[in-house]
């Protein structure tokens, strides 16, 4: 695997259900983060770990609940979402706080 | 006022053309520039990424900021129709934050 790799690719899930996505990076980077992408809407952050370490965190629900477990892997748990946080769910990696930050191929949710 | 304007298109060129794309932002804190493109349902793939005022270029690619401005642009020469896909600006102050803030993007198609 090379790059940002994320799990899965697409995911439908009840109001009560309890869901997490995975992502990986194979870059050596150590930061990561998450991203929602909503239609004609720009991306927004979610959540920015450092280290392992939660460095960010832009007023996200509670329903959301990120995990990074070390420098390589992210999860984002959901539970009891709601139907409008439906979107594409991106994870990205970068080298330091400057970095370019490379992107997942997504994961496309739909809450139902 | 939005801190990155970027026309959302959808812009459509003859295959051969020379694409200018554009982002306007208010932030003068912001230090570095990037630009992304986004095919549909995948995630952003990075195309370039400046940090200074100028021009940067790469293959048929060139990405131009103007800070005096507040201005950035990406070229695309001789377009190809696998050149089709949404791009996105991306532009960060790199100081003591992580955060990216992103344009829209713009839906560009090339028609052979």
């Amino acid at each position: 695997e090379t790059g940002v790799t994320q799990t899965p690719r697409h995911l439908v899930m009840g109001m009560t259900n309890k869901k997490s996505l995975k992502c990986e990076q194979h870059l050596g980077h150590n930061a990561m983060y998450w991203y929602k992408q909503s239609a004609k809407k720009p991306l927004e952050l979610m959540f920015v770990y450092s280290l392992e370490e939660r460095v960010e965190n832009n007023s996200v629900p509670s329903r959301f609940s990120p995990e990074c477990p070390n420098s390589s892997h992210l999860f984002l748990h959901l539970h009891t979402l709601q139907p409008e946080d439906s979107a594409l769910y991106l994870c990205a990696s970068s080298q330091a706080i400057r970095g370019a930050q490379y992107f997942g191929p997504g994961t496309r949710l739909t809450v139902l | 006022q939005k801190e990155v304007e970027q026309d959302p298109g959808p812009l459509s060129v003859p295959e051969g053309a020379i694409v200018s794309l554009n982002c306007t932002y208010s932030n003068s804190a912001f230090q570095y520039f990037m630009w992304y493109r986004q095919y549909s349902r995948k995630g952003p793939e990075l195309l370039m990424y400046t940090y200074s005022s100028g021009n940067k270029e790469d293959g048929r690619f060139t990405a131009q900021v103007d800070k005096s401005s507040k201005y950035i642009s990406l070229f695309i020469r001789d377009s190809q129709p696998s050149d089709s896909a949404t791009y996105l600006c991306a532009i960060g102050t790199g100081a003591g934050s992580y955060q990216l803030t992103f344009g829209k993007g713009t839906k560009l198609s090339v028609i052979p």
